[in-house]
This record gives structure tokens, sequence and C-alpha cells, in this order.
């Protein structure tokens, strides 16, 4: 089955600073990689998603690139803010289950 | 707003008792996936329906769990003879199967302590 992980496992930044993280996927046939940034006490929220048919995808801060090949995705956020410090988590659809399976997670902390 | 909700939020129990936790998933979400979350990981899957039909079930969900989902809109999680070991946050999702998309869309989740 897929297996998901991710770099680093914490990160800190200064406020303004970038921030990336990095994710590897096993299963070649996984065409389906969401990104979700989860608060404490709450649930994942998803920020961005990106498919196997495209390279890279950008919403305002954050942006998301894959390169099939190596099998792996980047996240990445420009201009960070304090509101940005939470947990991301990568994740990947297995194509023959439907089920999405998350990496271990990065804690994110911007500095102010 | 009419996201995913979950109730109840948090549950505490005493080992061996039986608990069970709902999830209400967005309206014409067709189907709806429960995971399990320990301090530090990520979410890991335990079990989705489509509709009222459970597709799936992970070798993590022991024979003490079970999920039902009849009229294919809420569904229940019972924990039978609870372990300490199950002490967790329990997340539902759902998502609507067709299209180009399948977004998952979380709730907040139920956090479970077994004492």
């Amino acid at each position: 089955g897929e297996n998901v992980e991710q770099h680093p496992s914490t990160l800190s930044v200064q406020e303004g600073d970038s921030a990336v993280i990095k994710c590897t996927y096993s299963d070649s046939a996984s065409n389906y990689f969401p990104w979700y940034k989860q608060e404490l006490g709450k649930g994942p929220q998803l920020i961005i998603d990106i498919r196997s048919n495209v390279g890279e995808k950008k919403d305002q801060r954050i942006a998301v690139t894959l390169n099939k090949t190596a099998k792996h995705f980047s996240l990445h956020i420009t201009e960070t803010q304090p509101e940005d410090s939470a947990v991301y988590f990568c994740a990947a659809r297995e194509t023959s289950y439907d089920k999405v399976i998350f990496g271990p997670g990065t804690s994110l902390s911007v500095i102010p | 707003d009419t996201g995913v909700s979950q109730n109840p939020r948090h549950k505490i129990t005493k080992r061996g008792q039986n608990v069970t936790f709902r999830c209400d998933p967005i309206s014409e979400h067709n189907r709806l996936y429960w995971y399990r979350q320990t301090l530090g990981q990520g979410p890991e899957f335990l079990t989705y329906f489509q509709n009222e039909a459970q597709l799936e079930k992970s070798r993590l969900l022991s024979d003490r769990f079970s999920a039902e989902r009849p009229k294919g809109s809420f569904s229940t999680l019972e924990i039978q003879r609870t372990e300490q070991g199950d002490s967790a946050m329990y997340l539902c999702a759902s998502s609507l199967l067709g299209g180009d998309q399948e977004t998952q869309y979380f709730g907040p989740g139920t956090r479970l302590l077994v004492l």
C-alpha cells in the first residue's frame, strides 16, 4: 500500500520568510495529493491540493509542486504570518482504494 | 456553515465501557470516512462508506470497533470494551464522489480518553 513520508517534522521560521515542507510517496499509481493544516484541537482543514496531471499549483501565498518521476511533492508558503503556525499534513490518495494516506506531519512555528 | 459535525467533542470513559460517536457529513456528500489520530501522528484510515455501504475496513479496525451509516446520512462509530490504547482523536470526513474532485472535508473530531 501507499506510504507517505514528510520532512521536516518541525520547522521554525521568522515572520515574512518562506517555509518549505517536502513529502515523498511510494505508490506510483497515486494521483491526488492534498495538503491539510491542523490547528490545536481542530480537525484538518484542506489548504491546497494537486492532481498528478499538474506540476504546480498556486493559491495566493501557498504553492504546491509535484514531481511524479521522483514521487515527491512540496508545499511552499511565502511571506509567512504567525497565523500560519500549525501542523501541516501532506497526503496521497491510493487509486485502488480511494483512501487517503497521510504523512506524519510538520509542526510549523512562525516567530513574530 | 453546514460543514462536517461530530458529537461528542470529548469523551472520557473507563476501560471496559462502550462508547459511541456520531458524525454528520456535509449534506450532499455520499462518502464518509473515519480516521483515528494519535498525538504527533497523521490521521490513520479506519473505514469508509459510500452511501450506506461500508466499502473498506482497515486492519486497525479490530472486532471491538463497528461503524454504521444506516440511511446513508449520519454515521456512528462504536467501540466496545474500550482499552487505554483506544485513547485518540477520532475524525470523520466526507466527500462527494463523482466529477473531477473528491476532496475530503474533516469534522472537528471526538477526543477519547480511556482511563
